[in-house]
């Protein structure tokens, strides 16, 4: 199993230029989010999803978009990047939520400039 | 407002010694939180979690310990190990299995 993989592990945009960034989970989880990770800010839910063909967002999705048409796959869209959008970004996947903490199984992160 | 405080933003220990890592929170709807453990260039790696009704859950060298009235956490790592040096980041769930994460600590372990 490869767990949670993320395409491209490192890209340098311009600003105003439009990327997406690919999520996959061979785990067959139904939820899938998307962080980004910032100089001591911790991580930051930017959206998620609790299934195919669902999506929702979370505490900053402004400039962002995603879709979720396959279970396995989870895509995080820029339409315009702006500097700010300059972080290094983590998919995460997980069972539906039930009994126990249903651990969060996290990629190993895509590192976005915006100059 | 940060629903989740990890106030020391690093803390080194010697090689043998306990490391202790806190994190407060504000909202008393969590249901459990969890401690993460990064390295450089890698995702974060689940470590301990502790359900809002229990007051200490251990796990080998790792002990979290919750404090309900005071809204505080704590993760114990004893004896430390150089390789436990890390990022670590606390989090506590919301509604949907949603985490909250504070900004971590960096423990360093030195031998």
């Amino acid at each position: 199993n490869a767990g949670v993989t993320q395409t491209p592990k490192f890209r340098v945009l311009k600003t105003g230029q439009s990327m997406t960034l690919l999520c996959a989970q061979d785990m067959n989880h139904e939820y899938m989010y998307w962080y980004r990770q910032d100089p001591g800010m911790g991580l930051r839910l930017i959206h998620y999803s609790v299934g195919e063909g669902t999506t929702a967002k979370g505490e900053v999705p402004d400039g962002y978009n995603v879709s979720r048409l396959k279970k396995q796959n989870f895509l995080l869209g820029l339409e315009s990047a702006a500097p700010s959008q300059t972080s290094v970004y983590f998919c995460a996947s997980s069972l539906r939520g039930g009994r126990g903490h249903n651990e969060q199984f996290f990629g190993p992160g895509t590192r976005l400039t915006v100059l | 407002d940060q629903q989740v405080k990890q106030n020391s933003p690093s803390l080194s220990v010697q090689e043998g010694r306990i490391s202790i890592l806190n994190c407060d929170y504000t909202n008393s709807m969590f249901d459990y939180f969890l401690w993460y453990k990064k390295y450089p260039a890698e995702g974060p790696t689940f470590l301990i979690s502790i359900s809002s009704i229990k007051d200490k859950n251990e796990d080998g060298r790792f002990t979290v310990f919750l404090n309900k009235s005071a809204k505080h956490l704590s993760l114990h790592i004893v004896p430390s190990q150089p390789g436990d040096s890390a990022v670590y980041f606390c989090a506590a769930r919301e509604y949907g299995n949603k985490l909250v994460f504070g900004a971590g600590t960096i423990l360093r372990v030195k031998s």
